[in-house]
């Protein structure tokens, strides 16, 4: 089936150790996007590329960093986490960004930083 | 700025009928989402409405109307699978997706 992986499902780092976490869709879609969310708040976009052209959020810290280096995979780096950037960090695709391009998310890496 | 308001939680009864509602106020509007959310789980596609009506799709229907910017999410015959976050979304003007922070559904047995 089709779909879009995030490894790992559970990440545990220490404060200000970098860390990686991967996307991969078997999609074949343009925009791959990533997302942090806190408990009961609405996922925050922090960045998204379509095709290789990178858009960054504004108010994504500089701490966050993303690789995108084919159409099927995708990175974000965390390179100093702090308390605050425990959250659930989701990837999700989509065809295009036209009004009815519905996202397909991944199963989500919950991040816990000690 | 823009907005996104959805009661933060509702509880209901297993079998019974409930109205999740959502009102935005976004620069432009190309589209409306629902996703559905289990604890711990990401998102999953529901519904997309761009024009005013009801869209019914076996136990869930959406309904919008873009005159008030309201829409609401109907789920018939409650199951406790539905026990979830349900998330409204809302295309801009620059199609870009705005959020909500979600209603929490609690089905009671």
């Amino acid at each position: 089936d089709a779909m879009v992986i995030q490894n790992p499902r559970y990440q545990v780092t220490q404060f200000g150790k970098p860390v990686t976490l991967s996307c991969s869709q078997t999609l074949n879609h343009n925009v791959m996007y990533w997302y942090q969310q806190k408990s009961s708040q609405a996922p925050k976009l922090l960045f998204h590329y379509y095709d290789k052209d990178f858009n960054n959020e504004a108010d994504t810290p500089d701490n966050f960093q993303s690789r995108r280096p084919n159409t099927s995979f995708c990175f974000l780096d965390i390179r100093s986490p702090g308390l605050g950037d425990a959250a659930m960090y989701l990837c999700a695709t989509s065809k295009g960004t036209g009004g009815n391009e519905k996202l397909f998310f991944g199963s989500g890496t919950q991040l816990s930083v000690l | 700025g823009q907005n996104i308001d959805q009661p933060t939680e509702m509880t209901a009864t297993e079998g019974a009928i409930v109205q999740i509602n959502c009102t935005y106020q976004t620069s432009g509007f190309n589209g409306l989402f629902w996703y559905q959310q289990h604890a711990g789980e990401a998102p999953t596609f529901l519904s997309y409405n761009v024009l005013d009506g009801l869209e019914e799709k076996g136990r869930f229907s959406s309904f919008l109307s873009r005159s008030k910017g309201y829409s609401y999410l109907l789920l018939k015959e409650l199951q406790m699978k539905d026990s979830a976050s349900y998330l409204c979304a809302v295309r801009d003007s620059n199609y870009q997706l705005i959020w909500g922070a979600g209603t929490k559904l609690i089905i009671k047995p």
